[in-house]
């Protein structure tokens, strides 16, 4: 089956520090990743995805991830934090071959960015 | 270029009512899905609609329900309500073979229910 994992509840950084929100995976197939942002009380916002290629993705707001096939990973990153990257973060792989229009979401990383 | 809207924002119902929640798709988009974001928890699969009709349906009972127009425009209904009904319900609109063929789903800012 389907499943992402996010095993951190909160991540805290400084401003100006490098950022690693965590995501690891488990399929069968060819896995398809996304990575979506949702600040408070808002809806979520497309970050980045893998579908194949170059294993460094690079997506909106200086965001990108690193997918890691031998590990099973699609690790967020960004060099240098800001307060406002302060959101929630949802890691998600595509659903089977039986349920094509479904994403499967992670339980979500809170990321809190310190001034 | 207008992306997902949804209404209404908020909404409070009582146990046992029916609500019925709004999304518009993306213009270029033809397929709506459905998603219930609990509390604290990632959003999880509702249905499927495109060409008018329930594609693909996820873990959840016959009370939830939909509709989708001909101009591609959606309705999640949900009747009896369940206090465990109070979330944030979210539309999302793509194309009818995202996310599997690794086309984006774009989400829409949600429709928070509150059940007392």
């Amino acid at each position: 089956a389907q499943s992402v994992a996010q095993p951190e509840d909160q991540v805290n950084v400084a401003e100006g520090n490098p950022l690693t929100v965590k995501c690891t995976y488990s399929v069968s197939g060819n896995p398809y990743l996304f990575w979506y942002v949702q600040y408070p009380n808002r809806g979520l916002q497309f970050l980045l995805k893998y579908i194949t290629g170059d294993n460094l993705v690079k997506g909106s707001y200086g965001f990108e991830a690193e997918f890691n096939k031998s590990q099973t990973s699609f690790h967020l990153k960004k060099p240098s934090a800001l307060v406002s990257d302060s959101a929630l973060y949802f890691c998600a792989v595509r659903g089977p071959p039986s349920n094509t229009g479904k994403l499967i979401f992670g339980q979500g990383t809170t990321l809190q960015v310190k001034p | 270029d207008a992306g997902v809207t949804q209404s209404p924002t908020h909404l409070i119902k009582t146990r046992g009512q029916q609500v019925t929640l709004r999304c518009s798709p993306k213009s270029g988009h033809d397929t709506v899905s459905w998603y219930q974001q609990a509390l604290g928890q990632g959003p999880q699969f509702i249905f499927q609609y495109y060409e008018e009709e329930e594609r693909q349906r996820g873990n959840f009972p016959d009370r939830f329900s939909g509709h989708q127009f001909p101009n591609y425009s959606s309705e999640l209904n949900v009747n009896a309500l369940l206090l465990g009904d109070s979330a944030l319900y979210l539309c999302a609109s793509s194309t009818p073979t995202a996310p599997y063929s690794g086309n984006t789903i774009y989400f829409g800012e949600g429709s928070w229910l509150t059940v007392v």
